[in-house]
């Protein structure tokens, strides 16, 4: 079964410096999706990004980039210029691409909380 | 509607008492998953739809969790003789197809005494 692992419970960082959240996981299988989402106070979980394993470049959306590394199984978010309203809990999540009864199940780690100070 | 939409947003029980919460998920949204998000955890799977069945219910922790889906619209998602490990945050999420990201409610959370 697929694992993921996120060593960090909480971090911060201060308004507009940059910082990196781990997340490690464990699986057999070779293609696969990973995902970073955002939980702030509301509870909704908000995709920040996403990278398949199939892909060699690390994704990027704006301020949020990932480092990618399949062979150590480390998917990093990293934060730059940071903002306050960055402030909220962090989840790393797998899928595996297998389309069988759990189709596009999310497993998740247990969340990094990140504070920004002004 | 615009967005995942789950009933009530916060719900105070009674240990042994029954509950329901309700999800309604994006229109033209074939496939719904519910999660549970414990204190200080991550969202745990308990069961996906694809269309009015369910496709994996593996994740429900025994029988005294159940869900349905009638009409392949609105979820419900059931739970018999509380307990009061059963307090959590129960997140619905659905997805159109079987690839393209997932958007998730804002989740309810069960609190049972």
């Amino acid at each position: 079964a697929q694992t993921v692992t996120q060593s960090q419970p909480e971090m911060s960082v201060q308004e507009a410096e940059t910082v990196t959240l781990s997340c490690t996981y464990d699986t057999s299988e070779s293609d696969y999706y990973l995902f970073w989402y955002k939980q702030p106070p509301s509870r909704q979980m908000i995709l920040v990004i996403r990278q398949e394993a199939y892909k060699q470049q690390n994704a990027t959306e704006n301020r949020f980039s990932v480092n990618f590394q399949k062979a150590a199984k480390s998917f990093s978010l990293k934060i730059s210029d940071s903002q306050l309203g960055d402030a909220a809990m962090y989840f790393c999540a797998y899928r595996s691409p297998n389309y069988g009864g759990s189709q596009g199940n999310l497993i998740f780690g247990k969340g990094t909380k990140l504070s920004v100070k002004p | 509607g615009a967005g995942v939409s789950q009933t009530p947003s916060n719900k105070v029980t009674e240990k042994g008492k029954y509950v329901e919460l309700r999800c309604d998920p994006i229109s033209g949204h074939t496939a719904l998953y519910w999660y549970r998000q414990s204190l200080g955890q991550g969202p745990e799977f308990l069961i996906y739809f694809q269309g009015t069945g369910a496709a994996d219910d593996s994740g429900l922790p025994n029988d005294r969790f159940f869900a349905v889906r009638p009409e392949g619209s609105v979820s419900t998602l059931k739970i018999q003789r509380t307990e009061r490990g059963d307090s959590a945050v129960y997140l619905c999420a659905s997805r159109r197809g079987g690839t393209g990201e997932l958007f998730f409610g804002e989740g309810s959370r069960l609190t049972v005494l």
